[in-house]
């Protein structure tokens, strides 16, 4: 049973343009959400988080949407650069310390 | 501060070997945890600390893992008799109380032959 879902296994998206990930969970318990960048060989890399009393939160070109009624959150990336190109984990946790549940990742491509 | 390290970062060992991985978190960090990375999937909870104390186990740690922080600073995960199903990246978090940000090392690759 997977409480995280990220159904779009991988995304191209031009350099310059903007890059949208979707994720969506099932636990309604969930109060704070992750993103989380990973190169391959490396430990994956905080990137933004928000808890459940915002329905956004922006960091320099990353911004975190959060739809608490429909059980969705995206990442957005504006503008795209190739460093972008990795893939990107959405998680959830109960609590601010708690265990994070992930999702199975995007992988985006950004296009020259 | 160098962030959370791992040794070894690479392992190889022929199924029914033991294996050892050591953490060891930012300093200050009073939570550690360990995830499991397979291909294909996110990392998945196995297990994780406050200071010494573990606090919950995932029912995906076997009679065969066991973990230990025994002074609150590094961790070691222990795999006894290793099967193949047990081939992944080994990943080490820590954190700090009441913070969600949890930061990861550069994991163990495990590869049971």
């Amino acid at each position: 049973d997977q409480q995280v879902k990220q159904n779009s296994p991988s995304l191209s998206v031009q350099e310059g343009r903007i890059s949208i990930l979707n994720c969506d969970y099932t636990n309604s318990m969930f109060d704070y959400f992750l993103w989380y960048k990973k190169y391959p060989a490396e430990g994956p890399t905080f990137l933004i988080s928000i808890s459940s009393i915002k329905d956004k939160n922006e960091d320099g070109r990353f911004t975190v949407f959060l739809n608490k009624s429909a059980k969705h959150l995206s990442l957005h990336i504006v503008p795209s650069q190739p460093g972008d190109s990795a893939v990107y984990f959405c998680a959830a946790s109960d609590f601010p310390d708690d265990k994070i549940i992930f999702g199975k990742g995007t992988r985006l491509h950004i296009l020259p | 501060d160098t962030g959370v390290s791992q040794n070894p970062r690479h392992k190889i060992t022929k199924r029914g070997q033991n294996v050892t991985f050591r953490c060891d978190p930012i300093s200050e960090h009073n939570r550690l945890y360990w995830y499991r990375q397979t291909l294909g999937q996110g990392p998945e909870f196995l297990t994780y600390f406050q200071n010494e104390a573990q606090l919950e186990k995932s029912r995906l740690l076997s009679d065969r893992f066991s973990a230990e922080r025994p002074k609150g600073s590094f961790s070691t995960l222990e795999i006894q008799r290793t099967e193949q199903g047990d081939s992944a990246m080994y990943l080490c978090a820590s954190s700090v109380v009441r913070e969600e940000t949890q930061y990861f090392g550069p994991g163990t690759r495990l590869l049971v032959l």
